[in-house]
């Protein structure tokens, strides 16, 4: 069974637009952390922002937040006022005992 | 401040010929180290771990070794390379679970 699943593997936004990429986990465990990584085209691979479990506030950087919903297991990015530099493939990722990848989402920015 | 290097960037080599990939870390100390294989528009693949020194873990059997001779430095390793090993390779460490994983800017191998 998949840890973190991301069913979107492909998504749009218009530029100055919002979006939300997807993102849900399994874990039995209690004490986790959860991730979304970028990896734009270069392929290097960026933390974007971070969500300790035991913090009930949502993580926010910038124009990143995210919606975190322990009890559904959701994890999702919200990206605000998109610019074309957020094209990217898009990794959720959980660290429990392990660490966890999702499979990614393609996000596509139009101008 | 803490940074990896990864090397070489880009690389084509023949079948059957050997490969050595190195990977650094600077500004901390028994980090954990990975290797990660990620084939043309797909997820992330685990291939090795290492804890520390000369301690590796596999997670997928397969063509390649990796080692760990030195606390920072982390080496992914082939004797023959096979076209299947094609791929993009990308290095990471952590340290505590909640930071997460810092990457390497990765090496993209092509296999002819």
């Amino acid at each position: 069974a998949q840890t973190v699943t991301q069913s979107q593997p492909e998504m749009s936004v218009q530029e100055a637009e919002t979006v939300t990429l997807s993102c849900t986990y399994d874990t039995s465990e209690s004490d986790y952390y959860l991730f979304w990584y970028k990896q734009p085209p270069s392929r290097q691979m960026i933390l974007v922002i971070r969500q300790e479990a035991y913090k009930q506030q949502n993580a926010t950087e910038n124009r990143f937040s995210v919606n975190f919903q322990k009890a559904a297991k959701s994890f999702s990015l919200k990206i605000s006022d998109s610019q074309l530099g957020d094209a990217a493939m898009y990794f959720c990722a959980l660290s429990d005992n392990q660490f966890y990848f999702g499979t990614g989402t393609s996000l596509t920015v139009i101008p | 401040s803490q940074t990896i290097h990864q090397w070489p960037a880009t690389l084509v080599q023949p079948v059957g010929s050997p490969l050595s990939l190195e990977c650094t870390v600077e500004g901390t100390s028994n980090p954990n180290l990975y290797w990660y294989r990620q084939a043309a528009g797909r997820g992330l693949q685990l291939l090795f771990y290492s804890v520390g020194i000369g301690q590796i873990s596999s997670e997928v059997p397969q063509n390649l070794s990796a080692s760990r001779p030195q606390d920072r430095q982390f080496i992914l390793s082939s004797k023959k390379l096979l076209l299947s090993d094609s791929g993009f390779y990308l290095c990471a460490w952590s340290v505590r679970r909640n930071y997460g994983y810092t990457f390497g800017s990765g090496t993209r191998l092509t296999v002819v």
